[in-house]
């Protein structure tokens, strides 16, 4: 299957900062990624859906000033969360689109805001 | 609104054994894709095995199966000959075809393989 890569894997900050998370796939264009949330034990959360070129669509509940996405090209997209705060730590995945019927995922971020 | 739903929180299974998860989902749409993915304690979500609503005939993956019953939307997955490794969470999934093919969930599976 197709590879998408996530980094950091982990990543520690200060709450007030901001850090910013990078999603790409390794060996396909795609014009659409997913950025979720999960919280132990729970089901994926979508946040929100990323097009290449275009504003990302945020799901109910999702602040987008608190959380920036940006997918400037067809192999990256980033999500960048503002001013941190310990309520933010959560595992972080994304995913791509490959075609109808395909998406793949990332191995997910951990971040901790302490 | 499209609904996956996973009724069993836990299941266990003797190494070697069949077990079979449930799931169940509501769609309006007539065109969509059916999804179960592993997540491992690694968190790596790897998809199992995927099924088209429209193919009347049940896909297969090596030990892993679906039984698809279009008409009462149920898709459970089988898993014969039970391996330590496929110790791990398994959800179910249903792809919207009209807005960016966005996955719906289920609640998920926690997979006990009993040695």
């Amino acid at each position: 299957g197709a590879v998408v890569s996530q980094h950091p894997s982990r990543v520690i900050c200060k709450s007030g900062t901001s850090v910013k998370i990078e999603c790409r796939s390794l060996d396909f264009q795609a014009t659409t990624m997913f950025w979720y949330r999960q919280f132990p034990k729970k089901s994926l959360m979508l946040m929100a859906t990323s097009n290449e070129g275009s504003k990302a669509t945020y799901e109910q509940g999702v602040e987008k000033d608190k959380f920036l996405i940006n997918h400037a090209s067809l192999t990256l997209s980033t999500l960048t969360v503002t001013s941190a705060h310990p309520e933010d730590s959560s595992f972080y995945i994304c995913s791509a689109r490959y075609r109808k019927g395909e998406q793949y995922f990332g191995p997910g971020t951990r971040l901790t805001v302490t | 609104a499209q609904t996956v739903t996973q009724s069993q929180p836990e299941m266990s299974v003797q190494e070697a054994e069949t077990v079979t998860l449930s799931c169940t989902y509501d769609t309006s749409e007539s065109d969509y894709y059916l999804f179960w993915y592993k997540q491992p304690p690694s968190r790596q979500m790897i998809l199992v095995i995927r099924q088209e609503a429209y193919k009347q005939q049940n896909a297969t993956e090596n030990r892993f199966s679906v039984n698809f019953q279009k008409a009462a939307k149920s898709f459970s997955l089988k898993i014969s000959d039970s391996q330590l490794g496929d110790a791990a969470m398994y959800f179910c999934a249903c792809q919207r075809m009209d807005s960016n093919y966005q996955l719906i969930w289920g609640a998920g599976t926690k997979l006990i393989i009993k040695p």
